[in-house]
């Protein structure tokens, strides 16, 4: 499977612990982007890499929040002293550099309890 | 930052049927629009997508149109099939001189066909 692939697909953690996804772009792409998406409505944009370097972020991605893409290759995402309403599906995308269409993961779903 | 408005929330067409979904958007500088269909449990997947420079773009089925002028753009699937039945998001994209380039995303129709 050459799509983009994110790790694990479920996470369910207790609040106040820290939560970690991955995400594997599709080999060439350069880019990288999160998203988040709550029930009933769209992805909701939190920041994105252009190889190694985060580029842009969301004022969506609070301090406890990091993302990572060390050697331009795969992504992290880090939730620290997660809260309840950081319970949402976190989707990861890729393109290539100045082409526009990005494709997403499966996403992981994550559930705070 | 950009707004996308997405129209109706929910749709039921019976299978054969056309499905039309609008959106709008609130800035100008917006040049490329996808759409992308989600099944459940699934990212989305892009399914189509048009640029600024194109008022109509057809593949198979589906086919988009744009309205650069009323910032609107639209979706329509013909000949609808109950494998279409998911939710559809429309998206818009603006790239900035600094190469920032963001999705916003609308909320989402509900498609449903009934067989």
């Amino acid at each position: 499977d050459t799509g983009v692939s994110q790790n694990p697909r479920h996470k369910i953690t207790k609040r106040g612990q820290n939560v970690t996804f991955r995400c594997d772009p599709i080999s060439e792409h350069n880019r990288l982007y999160w998203y988040r998406q709550t029930l009933g409505q769209g992805p909701e944009f939190l920041t994105y890499f252009q190889n190694e370097a985060q580029l842009e972020k969301s004022r969506l991605l609070s301090d406890r929040f990091s993302a990572e893409r060390p050697k331009g290759s795969f992504s992290t995402l880090e939730i620290q002293r997660t809260e309840q309403g950081d319970s949402a599906m976190y989707l990861c995308a890729s393109s290539l550099y100045q082409n526009t269409e990005a494709f997403f993961g499966q996403g992981t779903r994550l559930t705070v309890v | 930052g950009e707004n996308v408005e997405q129209h109706p929330s929910t749709l039921s067409v019976q299978e054969g049927d056309s499905a039309v979904i609008k959106c709008t958007y609130s800035d100008s500088a917006s040049n490329y629009f996808p759409w992308y269909k989600q099944e459940l449990g699934k990212g989305p997947q892009l399914i189509i997508d048009i640029r600024s420079n194109v008022g109509e773009k057809k593949d198979q089925r589906i086919a988009v149109t744009l309205n650069k002028t009323a910032k609107h753009f639209s979706l329509h699937i013909t000949e609808t099939q109950p494998e279409d039945s998911a939710v559809y998001f429309c998206a818009a994209v603006t790239f900035s001189g600094a190469g920032s380039y963001q999705l916003t995303f609308g909320k989402g129709t509900k498609l449903s066909v009934i067989p």
